[in-house]
């Protein structure tokens, strides 16, 4: 079984400045399943990534994502207000499985 | 648009057995087109996919959850639901139903129901 590891497991930034996110495959997975989500309190997640970089329908073009084989990175080139959440990585496909998520928080 | 709802007990008993529906609107559970899962979260922590079923009746259990984990599809109601065996307190979470386009990322959520085991 395929495991994700996300890092940081938090993240501290202020508005304006860039965050990149982590997630590492235990083992080389094809860049054409792995997905980004964004989870808000109370809230179920929301797809922002699909096949490792490209972008779901209305997802803005400050996210962007990148990587092949066991490293893959979810980056917000300029953090927002509402960008502050949780993040998580996913791998669809033939199995599924998360990530433990990063939490996005204001510093 | 696909809209799904999802319904459970809210509370359950240590041992008992839980079942869960999802309902779906805006398409149909026969659809080629589409998967069907559910994906759990306990109070504060990550996601955890737990079970898919395809429209040829192929499914996907996540390994620790298998030997006690089943999903079907009810095409008659045009939903489908979750079999869980035997809950303990570790099953308390929030549950959410989802689905998107075949073996694709998810696309579609319910908007969750909370689960909790207990006595």
């Amino acid at each position: 079984e395929i495991v994700l590891t996300q890092s940081p497991g938090t993240l501290a930034l202020s508005p304006g400045e860039r965050a990149t996110l982590s997630c590492r495959a235990s083992q080389s997975v094809s860049s054409t399943y792995l997905a980004w989500y964004q989870q808000k309190p109370g809230q179920a997640p929301r797809i922002l990534i699909h096949g490792a970089s490209s972008k779901a329908s209305g997802i803005p073009d400050r996210f962007s994502g990148s990587g092949s084989g066991t490293d893959f990175t979810l980056t917000i080139s300029r953090l927002e207000p509402e960008d502050f959440a949780v993040y998580f990585c996913q791998l669809y496909g033939t199995s599924y499985t998360f990530g433990q998520g990063t939490k996005l928080e204001i510093k | 648009q696909l809209q799904l709802q999802e319904w459970g007990p809210g509370l359950v008993k240590p041992s008992e057995p839980l079942s869960l529906t999802c309902s779906v609107s805006g398409g149909s559970v026969s659809s080629s087109s589409y998967y069907w899962g559910w994906i759990r979260q306990p109070p504060g922590k990550g996601l955890e996919w737990i079970a898919t079923i395809y429209y040829n009746g192929d499914t996907y259990y996540t390994p620790s959850l298998k030997s006690r984990v089943t999903i079907s599809v009810d095409t008659s109601s045009n939903l489908f639901a979750l079999h869980l065996s035997s809950v303990t307190a570790a099953d308390t979470a929030v549950y959410y139903c989802a689905s998107g386009w075949y073996r694709g990322w998810v696309d579609y959520w319910g908007q969750g129901t909370l689960l909790t085991v207990s006595s």
